[in-house]
């Protein structure tokens, strides 16, 4: 049983590009959250899907993030015209019947 | 507001002492809560959660969680640390038919030779 898997494992770039990041989830995991975790401090939700579906969004969820699991399995992370404030690690976590959430390695980027 | 508290930032031991970590959360029903581990740069390790039932936990590593209802308490114990159990800890719970998980804001432990 593979874990979740995250990539790239670290992005830099220059303010105002785009980014996408990609999480695999455990095979057959139903359930997938974004949680994005700055220097510091815990992880704050970003957004789930149930299987495809996109059912919340965090208000931390601007305008310029949109995320996406289009087939059900793996889900993108994208953020246009990054802003320094954006820098911090990217976690992806899966789960399937329970509550319980399984992380993977996270994406952490730098926005220059 | 739903929300769990780490109290201490910093925790620094010796190796082969005993360590508690504490956790509280503010919830309008019981929650789902849970401790894990982050080695610097990396994700997150699951060490134990608490569903319902046994109060007391028993995790992987050695690590234990005793929930206590009274106090709104989920602290972390281990009877003895070793030097690789240096790391930082997070105490999540979670309420919302399986939705989102709120962290606390960690604890980081340094442990002494």
């Amino acid at each position: 049983d593979t874990g979740v898997s995250q990539n790239p494992r670290h992005k830099i770039t220059k303010r105002g590009q785009n980014v996408t990041f990609r999480c695999d989830p455990i095979s057959e995991h139903n359930r997938l959250y974004w949680y994005r975790q700055t220097l510091g401090q815990g992880p704050e939700f970003l957004t789930y899907f149930q299987n495809e579906a996109q059912l919340e969004k965090s208000r931390l969820l601007s305008d310029r993030f949109s995320a996406e699991r289009p087939k059900g399995s793996f889900s993108t992370l994208e953020i246009q015209r990054t802003e320094q404030g954006d820098s911090a690690m990217y976690l992806c976590a899966s789960s399937s019947q329970g509550p319980t959430q399984y992380f993977g390695p996270g994406t952490r980027l730098t926005v220059l | 507001a739903q929300s769990v508290t780490q109290p201490d930032i910093h925790i620094t031991v010796s190796e082969g002492a005993s360590l508690e970590l504490r956790c509280n959360y503010s919830y309008g029903a019981t929650p789902y809560l849970f401790w894990y581990v982050q080695s610097p740069g990396q994700g997150l390790q699951l060490l134990l959660k608490y569903f319902s039932g046994d109060t007391l936990v028993q995790g992987i590593k050695g690590f234990e969680a005793e929930f206590k209802r009274s106090q709104s308490s989920f602290n972390l114990r281990k009877p003895s640390v070793h030097w690789s159990d240096a790391a930082e800890y997070f105490c999540a719970g979670e309420v919302d038919n399986f939705n989102k998980f709120y962290f606390g804001s960690g604890t980081k432990l340094n442990v002494k030779p």
